[in-house]
């Protein structure tokens, strides 16, 4: 078991709907990330946040809106998202900022995210 | 030229077999190194970390990393059909992770 833990494993929504992803972990880490993996190919960075604030948003559509309310959540909001948006969605943390450290990501098992 | 460049198998090999999985990259600032292993329908998981060229051993796994001709191996020993899984080297420079486009690797019994 991984020491981030992402809800739900699954969803299947409709292009129209509006859900969340939800990412925590309590191992103190600063720094928050969300990617994207398609099948077969590595993970895509989204957003990254330090202390709990924006500090790198990948040029995402604005359908995905990324929340953090405190140091141990982090938040995806999807609305009005499109097919090819089907992936798995990861969220991974790290003990410092990426700018300023060098301490290695450690990921969840993600949110396998199908749009109809 | 992608930044990462890793052979993409998939590869077969023997239970027991020494498993070499490799990657090459072209920024020089590339500082830091990774070694994850993502299992079907898991999230990546770390493995191995190394920031300065040389070999670093963990247990079966042996990262090695060769910064003058900036290359990364991960040599598996006695490999176990537990290990099959994608391998994916990373390698970060300043802010972002780079990945390589992962190999993925079956142990047959």
């Amino acid at each position: 078991d991984t020491e981030v833990t992402q809800t739900p494993k699954h969803l299947v929504m409709g292009m129209t709907n509006k859900k969340s992803l939800k990412c925590e972990q309590h191992m103190g880490h600063r720094a928050m990330y969300w990617y994207k993996q398609k099948a077969k190919k590595p993970p895509e960075l989204m957003f990254v946040y330090s202390y709990e604030k924006l500090s790198i948003n990948e040029s995402v559509p604005s359908r995905f809106s990324p929340e953090c309310p405190n140091s141990s959540l982090l938040n995806l909001h999807l609305h009005a998202l499109q097919p090819e948006d089907s992936a798995l969605y990861l969220c991974a943390s790290s003990q410092e900022s990426p700018a300023y450290g060098n301490q290695p990501q450690h990921f969840g098992d993600g949110t396998r995210l199908s749009i109809l | 030229q992608k930044e990462v460049e890793q052979d993409p198998g998939p590869l077969s090999v023997p239970e027991g077999a020494i498993v070499s999985l490799n990657c090459t990259y072209s920024n020089s600032a590339f500082q830091y190194f990774m070694w994850y292993r993502q299992y079907s329908r898991k999230g990546p998981e770390l493995l191995m970390y190394t920031y300065s060229s040389g070999n670093k051993e963990d247990g079966r796994f042996t990262a090695q990393v060769d910064k003058s001709s900036k290359y990364i191996s991960l040599f598996i020993r006695d490999s176990q059909p537990s290990d099959s899984a994608t391998y994916l080297c990373a390698t970060k420079g300043n802010e972002k992770l780079t990945f390589g486009t992962g190999t993925r690797l079956t142990i047959i019994p």
